[in-house]
Formats: C-alpha cells, structure tokens, sequence
C-alpha cells in the first residue's frame, strides 16, 4: 500500500526568509508525487509534481520541489516566502503499480504560516 | 472554461435523508473522482470512474453511489445520510493518459456537508 507522511502539522515562518514543507512517501516501484495548496474555503489548486528526471521541479508560485529518492521524500520549498503563501498544503504519490484507480494518496496536510 | 464545478457549497441534513451532490467538468476528461476530506486525515477516495458508463469503488465507499452516464457529469448519492458523513466533499478530474499514473487531478471547490 502506498502512504505519504508529512511530519509537521504546522510551519511558520517570517515573509521574506526561505521555507521548506516536508514529505516523506512509501510506494511500490516508481513513484508519481503531487503538491497541492489549499486556500481557505476553496478547492485544492495543483502546485507541481514530479514523474521522472530532474530531482528538482520547478511549479507555480515560485515553489518548487526537490525529489530525492535514497530519502523517499519530495520536499515542498521556496526561496522566499509571501504572507499570501499562507494555507494548507498537501502532498500526494500514485504509484505505478497502482492497480487502477488511479487515486492519490494524500497526506495529512501543513499548515503553513507567513508572518508579515 | 469552467474547469470542475460542484453543487451545493453548503449543506445540512438530517439522519436519514439522502441527497445528491453534483459535479460538473467542461474539460472533456474522462477520468473522475469523489474524495472526502476530514480533519488531519487528507483527502480519502469515495469513488472514481474512468470513463461514461464505468464506475468503480475507491477507499471508503460504504453509504455511497454514484453514476456516470455522460463524461461531464460525475453526482455523488447519499443513500441515508449518517453523521459520520459529516465532511468536505471534493471531486476531481483528469484526462486518461495511456499509463495514467503522472495525470494531473484537478479538483473543484467542495462541498460542505453536515448531517445531524
């Protein structure tokens, strides 16, 4: 079974200064992995994901993602953080061996918050 | 360009009753979904289907139905609601690439759901 764990319900951080959202996954075989924001009362929006090749995804917003594999992590990042990155992220994988539902596997969600 | 749309925003019910929620996308995707999303647990998957007339269970299907009769439509029955159905509801779509594993989900703007 595939999991996603990120570790810190909570990150805060002063606008300005670099921040980084973390997430460790397990699936079988390769992984396909996902970060969404969610933004107060709306849906999730797609930030970026990673399929194969370069280690480091570049998405929308200035965030970007490094995979390393050793590590089975995808850590969300950005080089400096705007008080309106503030919101709920979310990391997902869908493994290939996947058996056709073709669902993501969400995590639990960080809290992250920008303080002016 | 509507993307994925859902109807209502907002509900509440009473034990027993059931109901409908609705979604919608204009993308032609042939890939739809229905998640749950619950406090500190992510996003869960209800049901999905892959394509008008195919339809399949996900995750946590107990107490749900749903039909795909056209690719734009994707509603999501209550049969008798329960409080345990207390929740945000949000469904996705994505095209049908051939392996489907690195489709991008997008997801529309939930559904709020309290039941007495």
């Amino acid at each position: 079974a595939q999991s996603v764990a990120q570790p810190e319900d909570q990150v805060n951080v002063a606008e300005g200064n670099p921040l980084t959202v973390k997430c460790t996954y397990s699936v079988s075989g390769n992984p396909y992995l996902f970060w969404y924001v969610q933004y107060p009362n709306r849906g999730l929006q797609f930030l970026l994901k990673y399929i194969t090749g370069d280690n480091l995804v570049k998405g929308s917003y200035g965030f970007e993602a490094e995979f390393n594999k050793s590590q089975t992590s995808f850590h969300l990042k950005k080089p400096s953080a705007l008080v309106s990155d503030s919101a709920l992220y979310f990391c997902a994988v869908r493994g290939k061996r996947d058996t056709g539902r073709r669902a993501l596997t969400f995590g639990s969600g960080t809290r992250l918050q920008v303080q002016p | 360009n509507a993307g994925v749309t859902q109807t209502p925003k907002f509900q509440v019910l009473k034990t027993g009753q059931s109901m409908t929620l609705q979604c919608a996308q204009d993308m032609n995707h042939e890939y739809m979904s229905w998640y749950r999303q619950d406090p500190g647990m992510g996003l869960r998957l209800i049901h999905y289907s892959v394509g008008a007339g195919i339809t399949d269970q996900g995750e946590v299907p107990n107490g749900y139905n749903v039909s795909r009769s056209t690719t734009e439509d994707f509603p999501l029955r209550l049969l008798s609601a329960a409080p345990s159905q207390t929740s945000v509801y949000f469904c996705a779509s994505s095209y049908s690439s051939a392996s489907g594993y690195a489709d991008t989900q997008y997801f529309g703007p939930g559904t709020r759901l309290t039941v007495l």
